[in-house]
């Protein structure tokens, strides 16, 4: 009953390095999503993917890329990481709109 | 584009009583489905509950209740004999038509807070 498995789930970075949050389902879902939730605050779609090999930007996507090469995996790159970047995000996955997202437990990432 | 108002960014509520949580959205679709969802401190997402836009009826899911007004796009969380593991945050989420690939956009959030 694993659904959706964030790695890690918490990290520190420096400013300027760069990192990969994991993101893995094992629904068979072909759409999934990267949202960040800053504090007290909703959350925000970073980017999603309808299938493997298609992704799309969401509503901030700047400073971060995704690549989606089987149904099963969607990893989050940081590159050049800032200050800016210091949130939660959280990872999902859906089959249906009818029956909303599977979320991931969370990954807590500081930028210092 | 749409978005979604949650107007009380904190409620409190006396442990087994009743507290209603507001949402309002904006959408030029007819086509849609709103979720409540509920973050504890642990900040997994768990979905609450789930209203069909084409569907009259108030979804309910035991304690939990909506009523949903669509006319005047307004989508209310009610939970009744409140808990002490009721304490969250909740987010009132929206999302159109029925391909997957559409995105959930989600309320700013409401902190529940249940006073023993």
């Amino acid at each position: 009953n694993a659904g959706v498995t964030q790695t890690p789930k918490f990290r520190i970075l420096k400013i300027g390095q760069s990192m990969t949050l994991q993101c893995a389902q094992d629904m068979n879902h072909n759409y999934m999503y990267w949202y960040r939730q800053d504090p007290g605050m909703g959350l925000k779609l970073i980017y999603y993917s309808v299938g493997a090999g298609i992704t799309d930007k969401g509503e901030v996507p700047n400073g971060y890329n995704v690549s989606r090469s089987t149904t099963e995996d969607f990893p989050l790159r940081l590159e050049l990481a800032a200050p800016s970047q210091t949130s939660v995000y959280f990872c999902a996955s859906s089959y249906s709109s009818r029956f909303g997202y599977t979320f991931g437990s969370g990954t807590r990432l500081t930028v210092v | 584009a749409q978005t979604v108002t949650q107007s009380q960014p904190e409620m409190s509520v006396q442990e087994a009583e009743t507290v209603t949580l507001s949402c309002t959205y904006d959408t030029s679709e007819s086509d849609y489905y709103l979720f409540w969802y509920k973050q504890p401190p642990s900040r997994q997402m768990i979905l609450v509950i789930r209203q069909e836009a084409y569907k009259q009826q108030n979804a309910t899911e035991n304690r939990f209740s909506v009523n949903f007004q669509k006319a005047a796009k307004s989508f209310s969380l009610k939970i009744s004999d409140s808990q002490l593991g009721d304490a969250a945050m909740y987010f009132c989420a929206y999302r159109y038509g029925d391909n997957a690939g559409n995105m959930l956009t989600f309320g700013g959030g409401t902190r529940l807070m249940v006073k023993p």
